[in-house]
């Protein structure tokens, strides 16, 4: 019954080092999605993978890389971090299918990242 | 004007109230919509869809206006356990939808 499994839950950064945040869901669900969550600003779109072998931009993606292992398992990437990119990262997957119900997304719990 | 607008709040309500919030679409195409619930600090979850023809779960009632281009959200007889943010979301109109979130309602019910 796990869902959307995001790992690590937290993590603190010095400016310039990188990092990898890792998902994976077992719901056999075809795309999957990254977001940042600031205060006053919302859920954003970082990168998309709509079906495994794709991914796609959003409408933050700089600074950021995604790699779509498998069908189950969805990463983000940060080359160099920014103190910018101090935020809480959700990634979240959905059936995509066609059909409302196959456009629910369901999220992971969350990585609390902090760039010094 | 943003894609989808919501008034942050908070509305602060006591227990057993009635209380509503509305959500602002820009483009007149959109068909779909979610309300999602956030707790402080915790994922995004599915609260109800939002159907042409409006949807009612238990004590909450969504409404889709076209002609106005707003959702609405009422929630009957407020629990402590309500209060939360409450997030409005179009669904993309593409065949590889996204979905656009809104900055979400906080919702405070006290004693």
């Amino acid at each position: 019954n796990a869902g959307v499994t995001q790992t690590p839950k937290f993590q603190v950064l010095k400016t310039g080092q990188s990092m990898t945040l890792q998902c994976a869901q077992d719901m056999n669900h075809n795309s999957m999605y990254w977001y940042r969550q600031d205060p006053g600003m919302g859920l954003r779109l970082i990168y998309y993978s709509a079906s495994e072998g794709t991914t796609d931009k959003g409408e933050v993606p700089n600074g950021y890389n995604v790699s779509r292992l498998n069908k189950r398992e969805f990463s983000l990437r940060l080359e160099s971090a920014a103190p910018s990119q101090t935020s809480v990262y959700f990634c979240a997957s959905s059936e995509l299918a066609g059909g409302l119900a196959k456009n629910i997304q369901y999220f992971g719990a969350g990585t609390r990242l902090s760039v010094l | 004007r943003k894609e989808v607008e919501q008034d942050p709040g908070p509305f602060n309500v006591p227990e057993g109230a009635t209380v509503a919030f509305n959500c602002t679409y820009s483009n007149s195409a959109s068909q779909s919509f979610f309300w999602y619930r956030q707790d402080c600090r915790k994922e995004p979850k599915l609260l109800m869809s939002v159907y042409s023809s409006g949807n009612e779960d238990g004590r909450f009632t969504a409404q889709l206006n076209r002609a106005s281009q707003y959702i609405s959200l009422l929630i009957r007889d407020s629990k402590l356990s309500d209060s939360a943010t409450y997030l409005c979301v179009r669904v993309g109109d593409s065949g590889y939808s996204t979905l656009t979130f809104g900055k979400g309602t906080m919702l405070l019910v006290s004693p």
